[in-house]
């Protein structure tokens, strides 16, 4: 049981540059989440999906796409990097959206802008 | 969402009990209060949640206050290994998202 992967482990993009990043679960869970991580600040929520087919925007999704064609994998997309996209990315699941489910996390992408 | 207030360090030694406070005096009768600890270079973990009443676990224990407006996570012998930020997050109970909201957190240092 690998849980929560994450792939690349590390990037650096050129700004404007695009790139994918891949998160993989293998626990069966309805709901991921993409969630950033800037230099001694908390995780803020960037997209999530509550089911495979379906995306919905969190507290920072501008700049940023997903997709959720299969329940195992969501997909976060740049399209044109920007330096402020200078981040650790932290991929999460969790079974269902309830108040006392646990999300699990990934192990994180460092993406550099230059 | 309410918002909570947690100290930004603290510090203890190896194999004393750690009581991590955290402030949530908006928090309504629907909010669980969660925590989850991140380890240097990694990502959140669960550690506990609760409702009313106090909550124990392998990992911790949970001591919410009488008016629910405070509480308190103590790790009973500090480890090296528990050497993170700790995060106190209400989530609301009437909703189905799933979505966790992080502040900043406790940097919580163990010292040999």
């Amino acid at each position: 049981n690998a849980g929560v992967t994450q792939t690349p482990k590390f990037r650096v993009l050129k700004t404007g540059q695009s790139m994918t990043l891949l998160c993989a679960q293998d626990m069966n869970h309805e709901y991921m989440y993409w969630y950033r991580q800037d230099p001694g600040m908390g995780l803020r929520l960037i997209h999530y999906s509550v089911g495979e087919g379906t995306t919905a925007k969190g507290e920072v999704p501008d700049g940023y796409n997903v997709s959720r064609l299969k329940k195992q994998n969501f997909l976060l997309g740049l399209e044109s990097a920007a330096p402020s996209q200078t981040s650790v990315y932290f991929c999460a699941s969790s079974y269902l959206g309830g108040v006392q489910e646990t999300q699990y996390f990934g192990p994180g992408t460092r993406l550099l802008v230059l | 969402d309410a918002k909570t207030t947690q100290p930004n360090s603290m510090e203890s030694n190896e194999e004393e009990p750690v009581h991590l406070p955290c402030n949530h005096s908006t928090i309504s009768g629907t909010d669980y209060i969660h925590w989850y600890r991140q380890l240097p270079s990694q990502g959140p973990e669960y550690v506990i949640h609760g409702l009313t009443s106090n909550v124990n676990n392998r990992m911790a224990s949970l001591a919410i206050a009488e008016d629910r407006k405070s509480s308190t996570l103590i790790l009973h012998r500090a480890t090296l290994r528990d050497a993170a930020v700790y995060y106190c997050i209400l989530r609301d109970g009437s909703s189905n998202t799933g979505k966790l909201i992080f502040g900043q957190g406790t940097t919580l240092q163990v010292k040999p």
